[in-house]
């Protein structure tokens, strides 16, 4: 079956300097890869997201490149920032039906 | 944009009720919408597939008839929770995916059950 594993949390920066949250997957087929980012107190929102190999989604500063040879889809932000501090969850859509199946999650804390 | 609300937001009853969960998609139509649970610091897990006019297809190990989805319209899915009792006092996330196409799911803010 498919999966997605990100690097626990919590995570704890100061602001500007660099993060990088990892992901891998397994999938069948062909996935698509998304990051989601969940703000306190509110839903999930699209991020970013790759659909095909070696294709690299970007928003708000934040990159991630989709390595099928690593199957990873890793989280890159040069300069983070207080107001990036939120949890991150790394997915994949796959199947007939494109169901997402979500990582658990990384709490990530940005301090002034 | 695409926007997608719950109803209600935070919702506590006694064991032994139900509960109702309205989700909507407000400026788009979604033949498609997606129930999750969220447990505490812990991810999304998929509860259904909800699909308009038509049965939801339940993930493995969630009782179709505890948790009952209806799609009657192309902007709303009902999630009812049946006879609940406090091991069901979770987060309860909807998503939609529009009509016109593109697998993007759009997530609802969720809502917030606690079963005493």
């Amino acid at each position: 079956g498919n999966s997605v594993t990100q690097m626990e949390g919590p995570v704890t920066l100061s602001e500007e300097a660099f993060l990088t949250i990892n992901c891998t997957y397994t999938a069948t087929g062909y996935p698509s890869l998304f990051w989601y980012v969940q703000y306190p107190g509110e839903g999930l929102q699209l991020l970013l997201k790759a659909t095909k190999a070696d294709d690299k989604g970007s928003n708000k500063g934040f990159e991630a490149t989709y390595r099928k040879e690593t199957t990873s889809f890793h989280l890159e932000k040069g300069s983070v920032q207080v107001s990036d501090s939120a949890v991150y969850f790394c997915a994949l859509s796959s199947g007939s039906a494109r169901q997402l199946t979500f990582g658990s999650g990384t709490q990530l804390t940005v301090l002034p | 944009g695409a926007v997608v609300s719950q109803h209600p937001s935070r919702v506590i009853c006694k064991s032994g009720t139900s509960v109702k969960i309205e989700c909507r998609s407000l400026d788009f139509q979604a033949t498609t919408m997606f129930w999750y649970r969220q447990f505490p610091k812990q991810s999304l897990m998929l509860m259904a597939t909800s699909n308009e006019g038509s049965k939801a297809t339940y993930e493995q190990g969630v009782e179709k008839d505890k948790f009952l989805i209806n799609h009657a319209s192309l902007t709303l899915s009902t999630l009812t929770v049946t006879s609940a009792h406090p091991e069901d006092s979770s987060f309860y996330i909807c998503s939609a995916r529009r009509s016109s196409g593109g697998e993007t799911q759009y997530f609802g803010p969720g809502t917030r059950l606690l079963v005493l």
